[in-house]
């Protein structure tokens, strides 16, 4: 099974920066690599899909990148509502689509 | 607008069985595959199980192979799961998702509020 580690697992900083999270496979998952956000007492939502796709009505603030077994989501500028936890899936080898254990972005 | 609802869930001690169900709106139900994926209280996401739009390619997570069956009525635009031999382990919130596409993909692009499932005595 593909194990996928985040990082950092906490990450603060201000409205108005620059956030990068990181996703490591612990092999290549290609490019088969998506992002999920989600908020307290929310369902997740899809941001990115197949490392660098946004999903349909995602803000163009989000970016992802990678491939293989090192992908990257950045934040370019921080809004309030942004602040949450971030998931990474892979779908390279299912079942299962392992999910990271996630990166929480909290305001500084 | 794509609306999923998920029911059935609640209290049930280990070793007995529960079945969860999602009505599926806002969009052609079997057109997509679907998917269950759950989370622990304070805990990350874990994916379940899903289903292709035809019911003819299915897969589960290791976890609950052998006690957990997906399946889907297109008919009634609902997605079904039967939980058998509960452990306390699978504790969760269980959402109902909804796939990019008609095959699996592990794509998730819509998901329902979810169902909580708690396993105790």
């Amino acid at each position: 099974e593909i194990v996928l580690t985040q990082s950092p697992a906490t990450l603060s900083l201000s409205p108005g920066e620059r956030a990068t999270l990181s996703c490591r496979a612990s092999q290549s998952v290609s490019s088969y690599l998506a992002w999920y956000q989600q908020k307290p007492g929310q369902a997740p939502r899809l941001l990115i899909y197949d490392a660098s796709n946004r999903a349909t009505g995602i803000p163009a603030r989000f970016s992802g990148s990678g491939s293989g077994t090192d992908f990257t989501l950045t934040i370019s500028s921080l809004e309030p509502e942004d602040f949450a936890v971030y998931y990474c899936q892979q779908r390279s080898n299912w079942p299962p689509g392992t999910f990271g254990q996630g990166t929480k972005l909290e305001i500084k | 607008e794509v609306q999923l609802v998920e029911s059935g869930g609640g209290l049930v001690q280990p070793g007995r069985s529960l079945r969860l169900s999602c009505a599926a709106s806002g969009f052609t139900f079997d057109d997509y595959a679907m998917h269950w994926v759950r989370q622990a209280p304070g805990k990350g996401l874990e994916w379940v199980s899903g289903i292709s739009w035809n019911s003819g390619s299915i897969g589960y997570a290791d976890s609950v192979k052998g006690r957990f069956t997906i399946s889907r009525d297109n008919a009634k635009n609902s997605l079904y799961l039967q939980m058998n031999s509960l452990r306390a382990e699978d504790t969760a919130l269980y959402y109902c998702a909804k796939d990019m596409f008609p095959y699996i993909t592990m794509i998730v692009v819509a998901w329902g509020q979810g169902t909580l499932v708690t396993v105790s005595s």
